[in-house]
């Protein structure tokens, strides 16, 4: 399968621990997505990529969150000092081209839970 | 600011049955129109878009959707819902010239009863 991958599928922290999410995008993908979905709500744009560039960030993005794309592959999320507010579903999603119509792949998820 | 209202959270259909799911979207322009469906423990899966040309457009599974510039609605319909349809459905809009990030609803909730 070479669909979008995400790693790992569920974490369970304690609240002030730091976590990491991996996604590995389509490959020839050249946009990478964040979104982040809460229990009964639609995802909600984190960050996005364009190769290894990131290009924009949602106010949804406080300070405790980073996001990288080392060489425009595979891209990590990082949550310091993590707050029970953080828990959710982090979906990652990739594209190719620049044309806002081009269909966006999602992967399964991480599901975060934050004790 | 661009947004999509879903303004039915849950909806319930017996299989066989028509199905409308409602969306509207607040945009200034002409925006790029998708419904997605997720199931539970899987991610989400484009089922059609709309960016330009004939304003009916047909995707998976039997879907269709009609771009209403007029109501600013991409309403969702199937002739006949099959107990495999149950999911949760999202409608996004996608602006011109902004990365290409979309904007979701919050969703509805599809039963479908026996």
């Amino acid at each position: 399968d070479t669909g979008v991958s995400q790693d790992p599928r569920h974490k369970i922290t304690k609240r002030g621990q730091n976590v990491t999410f991996r996604c590995d995008p389509i490959s020839e993908h050249n946009r990478l997505y964040w979104y982040r979905q809460t229990l009964g709500q639609g995802p909600e744009f984190l960050t996005y990529f364009q190769n290894e560039a990131q290009l924009e960030k949602s106010r949804l993005l406080s300070d405790r969150f980073s996001a990288e794309r080392p060489k425009g592959s595979f891209s990590t999320l990082e949550i310091q000092r993590t707050e029970q507010g953080d828990s959710a579903m982090y979906l990652c999603a990739s594209r190719l081209g620049l044309a806002g119509h081009n269909e966006q792949f999602f992967g399964p998820g991480t599901r975060l839970t934050v004790l | 600011a661009q947004s999509v209202t879903q303004p039915d959270i849950h909806i319930t259909v017996s299989e066989g049955a028509s199905l409308e799911l409602r969306c509207n979207y607040s945009y200034g322009a002409t925006p790029y129109l998708f419904w997605y469906v997720q199931s539970p423990g899987q991610g989400l899966q484009l089922l059609l878009k709309y960016f330009s040309g004939d304003t009916l457009v047909q995707g998976i599974k039997g879907f269709e959707a009609e771009f209403k510039r007029s109501q600013s609605s991409f309403n969702l319909r199937k002739p006949s819902v099959h107990w495999s349809d149950a999911a949760e459905y999202f409608c996004a809009v996608g602006a011109y010239n902004q990365g290409g990030k979309l904007i979701f609803g919050q969703g509805t909730e599809l039963s479908v009863k026996p």
